[in-house]
């Protein structure tokens, strides 16, 4: 079964552009997270779907922004990037609420 | 206070040796614990998670949840260069999103 896709694996931006990354869940799982991982930080909440629906909010500026399709995969939106939007940005798919997330490969994001 | 802190490391122990992570958490109604290892430019993975008082084993791993504390734990039995890793700490604020709140990490080094 293949696990977490994430695409693309790598990017480099420019500041003020936008950008989008993709996901796309294990086979069934229902449920997709976004997570940001800047260098020697834990991984900080984004979003959460779940059956296509917002179901959680990380502390992150308006310029984020996600959807779920409805074969569950999603997309993150990040317009008008700063430098400091730099970072490993990580895909996470579960299958039920409470439990663990399997996570992507992630996208690793530089903007210069 | 961060709401899950873990000592950063690293934490350097021989081989063939217990490793021991602890975790602390500030939200007294958190629900569910895990634990994460990730392995340098690689994305988490999910090794042991614990929702109850008490120990669980699984293989060379044992998690510990203490409530009352609000301590989490993870020991490695045995401990071999390949465990060497970060391990972060994540903790699920509720029961129906999957907000989950992760620490910074303790980055282990099992020496040969």
């Amino acid at each position: 079964d293949a696990g977490v896709t994430q695409s693309p694996t790598h990017l480099i931006k420019t500041r003020g552009q936008q950008v989008t990354l993709r996901c796309s869940p294990i086979s069934g799982h229902k449920s997709v997270s976004w997570y940001q991982q800047v260098l020697g930080q834990g991984p900080q909440f984004i979003f959460q779907y779940y059956e296509k629906e917002e179901r959680g909010r990380g502390n992150f500026p308006d310029r984020f922004s996600a959807r779920q399709f409805p074969n569950y995969s999603s997309e993150l939106n990040v317009n008008a990037l700063l430098l400091g939007d730099s970072a490993l940005y990580l895909c996470a798919s579960g299958s039920r609420v409470n439990y663990g997330y399997t996570f992507g490969s992630g996208t690793r994001l530089t903007v210069v | 206070q961060k709401e899950v802190e873990q000592n950063s490391g690293p934490l350097s122990v021989p081989e063939g040796a217990i490793a021991s992570l602890n975790c602390t958490y500030s939200d007294r109604g958190s629900q569910s614990f895990f634990w994460y290892r990730q392995y340098s430019g690689k994305s988490p993975e999910l090794i042991m998670s614990i929702y109850s008082n008490g120990d669980k084993e699984d293989g060379r791993f044992t998690a510990q949840l203490n409530k009352a504390s609000q301590y989490v734990s993870l020991l490695i039995r045995d401990s071999q260069p390949s465990d060497s890793a970060t391990y972060l700490c994540a903790v699920n604020k509720d029961n129906y999103g999957q907000n989950f709140v992760f620490g910074p990490g303790t980055r282990l080094s099992v020496l040969p």
